[in-house]
């Protein structure tokens, strides 16, 4: 069974400082993906960022980037240069094989940033 | 425009009710899913269908019945709801593989069991 652990409930970050929110998973497989999805009050899941075991380099989209530490299974979305509208719940999954092709996600408890003006 | 829909929006009702969800994608993926986000912005997956056939259901009583009618529409009908049913409801689809394969979501239904 896999598990993703996020250990920051919440966390406050002033505007424009970079801001990093953990993620660990645990898993046997060796082909597995991990994504981050961002949750703003108004309620949708937003894809933000997507990492490959299999990827060398760590995942870049904007401001956002994937530290990927495949030896200590961990996968932290780093955000450059906050802003007021990075407030929201941000969700690390990981992607799953179940078996005959196909695959589930399953969800971390979420990090919820407030950024501070 | 929209890629992922649901309706309603919002659900109310009363316990003992029986109710469905609508879902529908037009992003031509073969895989849908239905997630439950409980009051403590837990979620977690409840079904999925690949091109109409069920491949994931994960311990879900079974007042929950999914039903696919075709590829781009996965809707959730629950039967004598349950005060335990509050929660938002989510919709998601993606394609059947793929090293990236994003699901992407639907707005949510909020249903409120009294």
């Amino acid at each position: 069974a896999q598990k993703i652990t996020q250990t920051q409930p919440g966390m406050f970050v002033q505007e424009k400082e970079a801001v990093t929110l953990d993620c660990t998973y645990d898993t046997s497989d060796q082909s597995y993906g991990l994504f981050w999805y961002k949750q703003p009050s108004s309620g949708e899941m937003i894809f933000l960022i997507y990492q490959g075991s299999y990827d060398e380099q760590n995942a870049t989209e904007g401001r956002y980037s994937l530290n990927f530490q495949k030896a200590r299974k961990s996968a932290n979305l780093v955000i450059s240069a906050s802003q007021l509208g990075d407030s929201a719940m941000y969700f690390c999954a990981m992607r799953e094989a179940i078996g005959f092709g196909n695959e589930k996600l399953t969800f971390g408890t979420g990090t919820r940033l407030t950024i501070i003006p | 425009d929209t890629a992922v829909s649901q309706t309603p929006k919002y659900l109310v009702t009363q316990m003992g009710n029986d109710k469905s969800i609508k879902c529908e994608q037009n992003l031509g993926h073969d895989t849908m899913y239905w997630y439950k986000q409980d009051s403590k912005k837990f979620l977690k997956i409840m079904f999925s269908y690949n091109n109409k056939e069920l491949i994931i259901n994960e311990t879900v009583p079974n007042r929950f019945s999914p039903k696919s009618p075709d590829k781009a529409h996965l809707n959730l009908h629950i039967n004598s709801l349950e005060l335990g049913d509050s929660a938002v409801y989510f919709c998601a689809s993606s394609r059947r593989t793929g090293l990236k394969n994003e699901q992407f979501f639907g707005p949510g239904t909020r249903l409120t069991v009294l």
